[in-house]
């Protein structure tokens, strides 16, 4: 297995413009997760699914973040218009059962807003 | 709330030296708590679970309910032990883990 695949790995994109970025999880995990990494906040947690549902995005920092799992082995992680605020390193997560053995982190993406 | 300190954003130290990065946790029950590792230009890895009681490249950690603590420790650090360190907690419904803020460790020789 190649693991959690993220892409792109850099993303620099101008204020005000649609970001996609794209996680493929490992395959028969049932959970995914989406984190945001900053100097400031650390890892935060945005949202999560299980089976492809979305149990919980109180993490989600405002109405121009959303989160989509279509099916097992793909999500996306979407922000419409994007702020240079927004800069951060974008990781996608996943494990078999929650917690119980940790998570298998993607390579993350590194999004720069200018 | 559930929530995880670690409140050193930079350890340095000397080769041989003793290692000790500290986490504290705010959580209700019996909490689930995790040490993940993250080298330069690496993913984050799972370095060890506290339920394992297991030593990972020579790294311990000891969960004190009483001061709510999880430091991780290493009796001698290595140059290569240089990394960035998060403490994580596992949420009440033990589906999705709380990260602190993460402390840099610097081993230098």
């Amino acid at each position: 297995d190649a693991g959690v695949i993220q892409s792109p790995r850099h993303e620099v994109t101008e204020m005000g413009q649609e970001v996609t970025l794209r996680c493929k999880p490992i395959s028969g995990h049932d959970y995914l997760f989406w984190y945001r990494q900053t100097m400031m906040r650390g890892l935060e947690l945005l949202i999560y699914f299980n089976n492809n549902v979305p149990i919980d995005d109180s993490g989600m920092p405002e109405d121009r973040f959303s989160a989509k799992m279509p099916n097992a082995s793909f999500s996306t992680l979407k922000i419409q218009p994007s702020e240079p605020r927004d800069s951060a390193v974008y990781f996608c997560a996943s494990s078999p059962q929650g917690i119980a053995y940790g998570y298998t982190f993607g390579s993350g993406t590194r999004l720069t807003v200018v | 709330a559930q929530r995880v300190t670690q409140p050193e954003k930079l350890l340095s130290v000397f080769k041989g030296a003793p290692v000790e990065l500290k986490c504290n946790y705010s959580y209700s029950g019996s909490p689930e708590l995790f040490w993940y590792v993250q080298y330069s230009r690496q993913r984050l890895q799972l370095l060890l679970r506290h339920i394992s009681r297991e030593s990972i490249k020579g790294f311990t950690a000891d969960l004190n309910k009483g001061e709510t603590s999880f430091h991780l420790k290493k009796p001698f650090a290595q140059e290569e032990d240089s990394a960035m360190y998060y403490c994580a907690l596992g949420n009440q419904a033990g589906t999705a883990l709380i990260f602190g803020k993460g402390t840099t460790l610097s081993v230098s020789s």
